[in-house]
């Protein structure tokens, strides 16, 4: 079965520190999600992707973070200068897309980062 | 906006005992309801979905039904299991390819 990947699954560093993620999701998924998880709270999106193009990145914080999908298909988020607010699971999610939906999203089992 | 409430937790539970977990709503237009579970060091997965009112979801032996005038989508299983042991989350969206609007989860607990 067609997973969506993430790497690493886990990463400490340090404050002020310049921090990346990569999500690779199901082949022929056009949609791709970024979600922040706190601890203790439900995912918040980041962004939203469909194909190479930034559908909603309302909630992104665009002074430290960004988030590319270049060719339309993996993807990366990135956190320069890390602060410790971000300590938090990222988790990547992909979708079918078209208006017979809402598709199905299948996450990736996330990215647990740790700023010290 | 769009926002979900759960019911506070966490919950434990003998095995084979009944669960309910609640969750309501709140959203602009014609939302479709979701239950994702997280078991400990896994990404969400979907448990099941509703799209429209007075449809209900169903896996795994577990149900819930949208409910549009109590604007409610609660978890129910009539026997729960040890492996049931997971993070539960409620989740809505409003449109066919929109984000996800998430509750803030609740921790179940089965002992054998």
């Amino acid at each position: 079965e067609a997973e969506v990947a993430q790497s690493p699954r886990y990463k400490i560093t340090e404050k002020s520190q310049a921090v990346a993620f990569w999500c690779d999701p199901i082949s022929g998924h056009a949609t791709l999600y970024w979600y922040r998880q706190i601890l203790g709270q439900g995912p918040e999106l980041l962004v939203q992707f469909q194909d190479e193009s930034v559908v909603d990145d309302s909630q992104l914080p665009k002074d430290r973070f960004s988030a590319e999908r270049l060719k339309g298909v993996d993807s990366t988020l990135k956190i320069q200068p890390a602060e410790l607010g971000d300590s938090a699971m990222y988790l990547c999610a992909s979708s079918l897309v078209g208006l017979a939906g809402p598709y199905e999203q299948y996450f990736g089992p996330g990215t647990r980062l740790t700023v010290t | 906006g769009n926002s979900v409430t759960q019911m506070e937790g966490p919950v434990t539970l003998s095995e084979e005992a009944f669960l309910t977990i609640n969750c309501t709503y709140t959203a602009t237009g014609y939302p479709s309801l979701f239950w994702y579970v997280q078991y400990p060091g896994e990404g969400l997965q979907l448990l099941l979905k509703a799209t429209k009112a007075d449809d209900k979801g169903s896996n795994k032996g577990f149900e819930a039904t949208y409910r549009k005038e109590t604007t409610s989508f609660h978890l129910e299983k009539g026997s729960v299991q040890v492996s049931d042991s997971a993070v539960y989350f409620c989740a809505l969206r409003t449109g066919a390819n929109s984000k996800l609007t998430f509750g803030k989860g609740i921790t179940l607990s089965v002992r054998p």
